[in-house]
């Protein structure tokens, strides 16, 4: 059964920092990319962050680029995402997916985890 | 970046009722193109992957066509558990959702 774990979610204050991990299990890791997708209270669903499966390929929402940054460990079954210089409107769920495919691109994305609050206020 | 437009942006209906809900993509985004189910609390769900294929346990009530930029999900009769947030996401480049659609019961 596979399963996908979100932690490191939290309050931190503008311009801080903050480091997401999904933790995997139930499937082959490194042969599938994994995703962040996040979700602003009320709001609908945004795409983040994409990883390739042997971590040579990422890609970034322009609303991230420069300040995330998507890694994973293949020995752990775990991915993570690096979240600097936070904004209030980073405030979200951020939920990991895995996708189909190995490349990031072309697929869907076919387990999501549970999801991890981050709230960005002073 | 390709942006996806989902309508209506909400919808009322009845059990037992055939809903549909079209996605246009502002480019050519040839089949890659999925739904999603999100019920309130909840992680989205896969409904359906490549404009048509059922992911597996999704019942046959739910049906995709499409292709190029014009998308539509129908669902054939209204169940209970159907009431939800439904998302349309290209995965023709990097991955970009639709609004979503809130199905509400009438």
């Amino acid at each position: 059964e596979v399963q996908l774990l979100e932690s490191g979610g939290g309050l931190v204050q503008p311009g801080g920092s903050l480091r997401l991990s999904c933790a995997a299990s139930g499937f082959t890791f490194s042969n599938y990319a994994m995703n962040w997708v996040r979700q602003a209270p009320g709001k609908g669903l945004e795409w983040v962050s994409t990883i390739s499966g042997s971590a040579g390929i990422t890609y970034y929402a322009d609303s991230v680029k420069g300040r995330f940054t998507i890694s994973r460990d293949n020995s752990k079954n775990t991915f993570y995402l690096q979240m600097n210089s936070l904004r209030a409107e980073d405030t979200a769920v951020y939920y990991c997916a895995k996708d189909r495919g190995i490349t990031g691109k072309k697929y869907y994305f076919d387990y999501w985890g549970q999801g991890t609050l981050v709230s960005v206020s002073s | 970046d390709i942006q996806m437009t989902q309508s209506p942006s909400s919808l009322s209906a009845s059990v037992g009722d055939r809903v549909s809900i079209t996605c246009r993509a502002s480019q050519s985004i040839s089949s890659y193109l999925n739904w999603y189910q999100q019920k309130p609390g909840k992680a989205p769900k896969l409904l359906i992957y490549v404009v048509s294929s059922l992911q597996s346990g999704v019942p046959s009530r739910f049906s995709g066509s499409g292709f190029g930029t014009d998308f539509t999900l129908t669902i054939s009769s209204l169940q209970p558990e159907d009431f939800a947030t439904y998302y349309c996401q290209q995965t023709y480049s990097t991955p970009s959702f639709g609004q979503g659609t809130k199905l509400e019961i009438k």
